[in-house]
């Protein structure tokens, strides 16, 4: 069974027209994060959700804002989207430290595709 | 700020030969290591992991890892390649503190037959 789920698995946008991917997990991790994957290259990471901190990378554009309204659900938000945010959007979870195996378990993807 | 170098972009091997992919990291303490591999338009999936304890590590697949932290490396091999171990391969590193967890640019494996 698929423990975390990104909707929808393929997402065509129209350039400057806003776009909402998300993500909702069943394993109730604390962590979650987002990825950009452009193609050939490795996972950038955009955000995280550590504990109920957000942190948001310092290269991350202004355009892109994230929402996690409960430890479920994680959405992405592209406030206005360019041909170069194209890409692969990637969603995972994982438990704190704390709480011991800390692996990061990953959604199939979004992959996003700008017009 | 931690890192991981992956010197290999691609590498092609012979179905049957062995592997081992290389994995250097920068990171001030102890290392939480992870390989993951993805084929094409798919998410990742986690091969193996180290945390502490033993340095050779088992994970899926029938691949093994070896942690030289004189070496600051990590890497990933396998005795035998299979035509469906064709596929990108990431090294990633874990900022403890901010529960950051962080990739290499990956390496390609090609089988050929």
């Amino acid at each position: 069974d698929a423990m975390v789920i990104q909707n929808p698995r393929y997402q065509v946008t129209q350039f400057g027209k806003p776009v909402t991917l998300s993500c909702s997990q069943t394993l109730n991790h604390n962590v979650m994060y987002w990825y950009q994957q452009k193609s050939s290259q490795a996972p950038k990471l955009l955000f995280h959700y550590y504990d109920k901190d957000f942190n948001n990378e310092a290269d991350t554009p202004d355009n892109f804002q994230s929402r996690r309204p409960n430890t479920s659900f994680c959405f992405l938000d592209i406030r206005s989207p360019g041909l170069g945010d194209a890409a692969m959007y990637l969603c995972a979870t994982s438990r704190t430290l704390r709480e011991g195996n800390t692996e990061a378990f990953f959604g199939q993807g979004t992959r996003l595709t700008v017009v | 700020a931690q890192s991981v170098t992956q010197p290999d972009i691609h590498i092609t091997v012979s179905e049957g030969a062995s592997l081992e992919l290389r994995c250097n990291y920068s990171y001030g303490a102890t290392p939480y290591l992870f390989w993951y591999v993805q084929s094409p338009g798919q998410g990742l999936q986690l091969l193996l992991k180290y945390f502490s304890g033993d340095t050779l590590v088992q994970g899926i697949k029938g691949f093994e890892a070896e942690f030289k932290r004189s070496q600051s490396s990590f890497n990933l091999r396998k005795p035998s390649v299979h035509w469906s171990d064709a596929a990108e391969y990431f090294c990633a590193v874990l900022n403890t503190g901010f529960q950051k967890l962080v990739f290499g640019t990956g390496t390609r494996l090609l089988v050929s037959p």
